[in-house]
């Protein structure tokens, strides 16, 4: 069966300054999607980056960067330049079809 | 654009009462999904509808039932609340049934005591 785990419950990183989240993910199918949702304390899921797995290119936004393992099966997040607004919890998921499946979560805070 | 509306924001509930959470969206997205979010334990898939009059379950679809009333709004429904229901229940939406990304709603709050 498919999983998503993120093995750091918690993280923190100083303002200005670099962090990556750990995700790995258990998967047979050769054709899916990867995501990073963050969720500050409104509660709100938000987009923070996309990846699809036949694209050897990793996916970027501003900040934010993917280093996409396939053959490890692993899906870390990077941010750089680290923001106050950055905090937040951090959730990746995988996605195949309809199967969709979250990791518990990275409680991301940052420090000024 | 709202994006993703769902009512109520907050609930609470005693053992054996019923509720409708209702969500709408106005992308124009062909599928729409509901998720419960348990600490610990990231989100998981109560139910969706890959498009207007089909509904499937998901990972946790026991004591739930749902109603794509129309290609906007897709309601669910708790015919019987339990405290084991007490969850953060998100709605999201996707253009398509495939891969593509997901819209999420604000979330609803509910406690069954």
């Amino acid at each position: 069966a498919q999983t998503v785990t993120q093995s750091q419950p918690e993280m923190s990183v100083q303002e200005a300054e670099t962090v990556t989240l750990s995700c790995t993910y258990d998967t047979s199918e050769s054709d899916y999607y990867l995501f990073w949702y963050k969720q500050p304390p409104s509660r709100q899921m938000i987009l923070v980056i996309r990846q699809e797995a036949y694209k050897q290119q990793n996916a970027t936004e501003n900040r934010f960067s993917v280093n996409f393992q396939k053959a490890a099966k692993s899906f870390s997040l990077k941010i750089s330049d680290s923001q106050l607004g950055d905090a937040a919890m951090y959730f990746c998921a995988y996605r195949s079809a309809f199967l969709v499946r979250f990791g518990a979560g990275t409680r991301l805070t940052v420090k000024p | 654009n709202a994006g993703v509306t769902q009512t109520p924001k907050f609930q609470v509930l005693k053992t054996g009462q019923s509720m409708t959470l209702q969500c709408a969206q106005d992308m124009n997205h062909n599928s729409m999904y509901w998720y419960r979010q348990d600490p610990g334990m990231g989100l998981r898939l109560i139910y969706y509808s890959a498009s207007e009059g089909t509904t499937d379950k998901g990972e946790v679809p026991n004591g739930y039932n749902v109603s794509r009333l129309n290609k906007r709004e897709f309601s669910l429904r708790l015919e019987s609340a339990a405290p084991s229901q007490t969850s953060v229940y998100f709605c999201a939406s996707s253009r398509d049934y495939s891969t593509d990304t997901q819209y999420f709603g604000p979330g609803t709050r509910l406690t069954v005591l």
